[in-house]
């Protein structure tokens, strides 16, 4: 199975500022065929279900704040929030779906 | 709308298994893949298998082979998952969660999730 590692495990940020956080997978993600990264990026808040945010490692899902963004190939990837708002308050995880198992990160938290 | 709807919490003692549905509505039921996902607490999510909504065929996380059945009901728009012989350790919170339409392993509806403790 693809393990994967996040970090930092939790992070304070102030309203405004910008938040950084990164995954690594234990293979490469990216099919050469397609030149796709195979990671996903997930929102979740408190008594809430994961929520969708970035697919193929910088996609934005529709209805997405463009204050999120993603970056990041082949085994290292990151989440970038400019400008942290209120609402962000969550943990965020990474998943791959290069191949089965589909594996998730342990997470971040981040907080004001 | 997407819509996915869990049954509710379970209390299960060991041994005992536990069934969780899942109803779908707002899509064609039969065009997606449904997976299952769990969560315990504290950690983060851990995938356990897949129903092809279509023809039944299933695929599940090698962890939980033998102990994991995934069914569906196309009449009705729900998938089952039922755990049998649960343990402490399946204490979690269960999640259904439908395959995207461009790539089978991630997930872009979720339901709302059923809380399932097991303790003697």
């Amino acid at each position: 199975d693809i393990v994967m590692t996040q970090s930092p495990d939790s992070l304070a940020v102030s309203l405004g500022e910008r938040a950084t956080f990164t995954c690594k997978s234990s293979q490469g993600v990216v099919y050469s065929s397609n030149n796709k990264n195979y990671l996903a990026w997930y929102q979740q808040k408190p008594g809430q279900p994961p929520k969708l945010l970035i697919s193929w490692a910088s996609t934005r899902e529709s209805g997405v704040p463009d204050r999120f963004s993603g970056s990041g190939s082949g085994t290292d990837f990151t989440l970038t929030i400019t400008s942290l708002q209120a609402e962000d308050v969550a943990v965020y995880y990474c998943q791959q779906y290069y191949t089965a198992p589909p594996t998730f990160g342990p997470g971040t938290k981040v907080d004001i | 709308q997407v819509q996915l709807v869990q049954s509710g919490a379970e209390v299960k003692k060991p041994g005992a298994s536990v069934k969780v549905s899942c109803k779908a509505s707002g899509y064609t039921f039969t065009g997606y893949y449904m997976h299952w996902v769990r969560q315990a607490p504290g950690q983060g999510p851990e995938w356990m298998g897949v129903i092809n909504t279509s023809d039944g065929t299933t695929s599940y996380a090698q962890k939980f082979q033998g102990r994991v059945t995934m069914t569906r009901d196309t009449s009705t728009s729900a998938v089952y998952m039922e755990l049998s012989s649960p343990r402490s350790e399946d204490t979690a919170i269960y999640y259904c969660a439908r395959g995207t339409a461009s790539a089978l392993y991630y997930f872009d509806y979720w339901g709302q999730g059923t809380l399932v403790t097991v303790s003697s």
